[in-house]
């Protein structure tokens, strides 16, 4: 699976749009750009996922650049409960690699009031 | 719809006991895998499994292993308990068919929070 960058820590304004980027230079065609995101102390939450072309789901979108090296998610309408460590995560699809996800450090976003 | 759950939610255990873990996936998901997430290693697949068989397996020693019952529940379990054994343990499961190529989601449980003393 490409590897990923992601910032480690960002921070939002409650109500403002929260912009997470992730950079995935070395992906290939046929691997998934997907999202998720943990809350302290619980397991990680799937967000959103995509493979060229963006998306939007009731959680987020997902903007995907033209050459795929790079995304952002996009959180419309922050809040507080937005706040939590984002994973940004390429992979190919189910058939060969099954449930095996690859998460790295990704990025703590805080939302504040 | 009922999630994933994990159960026992905490558990603590001395070094060299052994330890059991279930998980019981989203109803109609055949596909649970496993998880270790640690501070200083974060999350790392331990293993998943498919149809009652291991179809993949992390980079983790023979201590640790796993199985998968017909009604698709799941078992982990990890022998000669080290400290560093210590982890928040997540069990995941995906409606994956078999032989398909798609694209899927994970969902995942809370998570077994064990402590080894």
């Amino acid at each position: 699976d490409a590897k990923t960058t992601q910032p480690p820590s960002m921070d939002c304004a409650e109500g403002r749009a929260a912009n997470l980027p992730c950079n995935h230079s070395t992906i290939s065609g046929n691997e998934y750009v997907y999202w998720y995101r943990q809350i302290h102390s619980q397991g990680p939450q799937y967000i959103i996922h995509g493979l060229k072309n963006n998306e939007t789901n009731e959680m987020a979108s997902l903007i995907i650049t033209e050459d795929r090296k790079s995304s952002t998610l996009i959180l419309p309408h922050a809040t507080l409960r937005d706040t939590a460590v984002y994973y940004c995560i390429v992979r190919v699809a189910a058939l060969t690699s099954g449930s095996r996800l690859t998460f790295g450090e990704g990025t703590q976003l805080t939302v504040n009031p | 719809k009922a999630g994933v759950t994990q159960t026992p939610r905490y558990l603590i255990k001395t070094r060299g006991q052994q330890v059991t873990l279930s998980c019981s996936p989203i109803s109609g998901h055949r596909s649970v895998s496993w998880y270790q997430q640690t501070p200083g290693q974060g999350l790392q697949f331990l293993f998943e499994y498919f149809s009652e068989t291991q179809r993949n397996k992390g980079n983790f020693p023979g201590r640790f292993s796993g199985r998968q019952f017909s009604n698709s529940r799941s078992e982990m379990n990890v022998s000669t308990l080290e400290l560093g054994d210590s982890a928040l343990y997540l069990c995941a499961s995906s409606r994956r068919v078999g032989g398909q190529r798609q694209s899927e989601k994970l969902f995942f449980g809370s998570g077994t929070q064990l402590s080894v003393l």
